[in-house]
C-alpha cells in the first residue's frame, strides 16, 4: 500500500461547483497533515494545515479522520483560479519531520 | 511575506558534471529540506538538515549528493557527478521550529536538465 494515496483526477467542474478530494495514508502514527496547491511546473504552496477538529479557511474546509486514516479537502464555490493540482502531505512520526506527498489530484474549473 | 529563494531557476548540465543548487531559507527558520520532483511524478523527500548536520536522508540521497550551509544564509545541494535520471525540479524548503504542526515553506525550485 502506498504511504499517501490520492485520486489523480482530473476533476472537471463548472465555476461555482463544490468539489471534494480525499487522501488516505498508511502510517497510523502520522502526526500532521497538510494540503498544498501546485500549479503547473511551480512549487507546492501551502493551502492549509489539517487539524483534528477540522478547519475552514474561506471557501476551503479540511477534515481529518484518524480512525479511517484519511483527510479531505472541500472547495466551495469553485473559481477558475482554483484550477491546479492539490497535494496531500503527511508528516510521519519520528525523524525531523519529512513530508510524504501524495501524487496529487488535478482540478480543472471551467466557465 | 518572507520567502524561500532558489537559484538558478534553470540549470542545464552535461552528464557527469557537478552542479550546485542554491537556496536562501526564510531568515528565522532552523530546519531545512531538499525535495525533488521528476516531471509527472510526485514530490519526493531527499534530505533534512538541522544544526549544521544532516538529520535524515532518503534512499535517493546517495553518495553523489551532499548538502552544506556554508554561511548563515545559504543552503546548498551538490550533485557530484550528474546522471540523466537526476533531471527534475529541485525544491528547497524551510521550517521555523521542530513542532510537527509547523508547515514547511517551499522555494520556487530549480529545474535541472541533464543532457
Amino acid at each position: 500500500r502506498k504511504e499517501v494515496e490520492q485520486d489523480p483526477g482530473p476533476f472537471n467542474v463548472p465555476e461555482g461547483a463544490t468539489v471534494a478530494f480525499n487522501c488516505t495514508y498508511s502510517n497510523s502514527a502520522s502526526q500532521s497533515f497538510f494540503w498544498y496547491r501546485q500549479d503547473c511546473r511551480k512549487e507546492p504552496k501551502l493551502l492549509m494545515s489539517v487539524y483534528s477538529s477540522g478547519n475552514e479557511d474561506g471557501r476551503f474546509t479540511a477534515q481529518l479522520n484518524r480512525a479511517s486514516q484519511y483527510i479531505s479537502l472541500l472547495i466551495r464555490d469553485s473559481k477558475l483560479s482554483d484550477s491546479a493540482t492539490y497535494l496531500c502531505a503527511v508528516l510521519f512520526s519520528g525523524g525531523y519531520n519529512k513530508l510524504i506527498f501524495g501524487a496529487g489530484t488535478r482540478l480543472a474549473v471551467h466557465p | 511575506e518572507p520567502e524561500v529563494t532558489q537559484t538558478p531557476s534553470h540549470q542545464v548540465t552535461q552528464m557527469g558534471q557537478e552542479v550546485i543548487l542554491r537556496c536562501v531559507p526564510i531568515s528565522n527558520h532552523l530546519y531545512f529540506y531538499w525535495y525533488r520532483q521528476i516531471l509527472g511524478q510526485k514530490v519526493e523527500f531527499l534530505v533534512s538538515f538541522y544544526n549544521n548536520e544532516i538529520s535524515e536522508k532518503s534512499e535517493i540521497f546517495d553518495d553523489q549528493f551532499s548538502v552544506e550551509r556554508p554561511d548563515g544564509s545559504n543552503f546548498t545541494l551538490k550533485i557530484r557527478s550528474t546522471k540523466l535520471e537526476d533531471s527534475a525540479m529541485y525544491f528547497c524548503a524551510s521550517k521555523e521550529e521542530q513542532s510537527s504542526n509547523q508547515p514547511q515553506h517551499f522555494g520556487d525550485g530549480t529545474r535541472l536538465s541533464i543532457l
